[in-house]
């Protein structure tokens, strides 16, 4: 049974261009949370999607967007990229309302 | 917000130590209470959950308790192993109707194992 895949798992960019990362979640989850984790923090929440819809967000820009498709899969998008966007990129599957998240290998972007 | 405290780290023990790893969090409700485990290089894996006051979660010879009262849920482990080393986090958890848990990361605490 795969877990949650990520890809790509490096890339590396130029300010002001574009991203789209992806995720599969783990068989049987229909959840999928993305979090930003900056070198030696903490990973933080950008948003979760349930049912092709964001259900909640965290404290980040509108150029943090995402989707979810019906398989489940789901894409981060960031646009106009900083410096400050140079992060480890996790994404987490989770079966349900009350079922805990399984994360994802991540996916490193670094802005140059 | 919710927030999380966790001890400063590094702790570094020697095999077979006693490890505690404090953590404190703030948060309206009553969440749910999380450790993850980074290995080097790796993505978060989920080493043990605690849903309601007074639960105990364990997993691979860890264990950590709810404690509403002092809203704490201290990771502890009998005897480390070198393979042991990692950074861990501890993270209250909310979900609301219709979503998953919104989980708050600590900054995480690295723990080194020493043979």
């Amino acid at each position: 049974d795969a877990g949650v895949t990520q890809s790509p798992t490096h890339l590396i960019k130029t300010r002001g261009q574009q991203v789209t990362l992806r995720c599969s979640p783990k068989s049987g989850h229909d959840t999928v949370s993305w979090y930003q984790q900056a070198l030696g923090q903490g990973p933080q929440f950008i948003f979760q999607y349930y049912e092709e819809e964001e259900r909640q967000r965290g404290n980040f820009p509108d150029r943090f967007s995402g989707h979810q498709f019906p398989n489940y899969s789901s894409e981060l998008n960031v646009n106009a990229l900083l410096l400050g966007d140079s992060a480890l990129y996790l994404c987490a599957s989770s079966p349900g309302q009350d079922g805990a998240q399984y994360f994802g290998p991540g996916t490193r972007l670094l802005v140059l | 917000g919710d927030s999380v405290t966790q001890m400063e780290g590094p702790v570094t023990l020697s095999e077979e130590a006693f490890l505690t790893i404090n953590c404190t969090y703030t948060a309206t409700g009553y969440p749910s209470l999380f450790w993850y485990v980074q290995y080097p290089g790796e993505g978060l894996q989920l080493l043990l959950k605690a849903t309601k006051a007074d639960d105990k979660g364990s997993n691979k010879g860890f264990e950590a308790t709810y404690r509403k009262e002092t809203t704490s849920f201290h990771l502890e482990k009998g005897s480390v192993q070198v393979s042991d080393s990692a950074v861990y986090f501890c993270a209250p958890g909310k979900n609301s109707g219709g979503s998953n848990y919104k989980l708050t990361f600590g900054k995480g605490t690295l723990l080194t194992v020493n043979p």
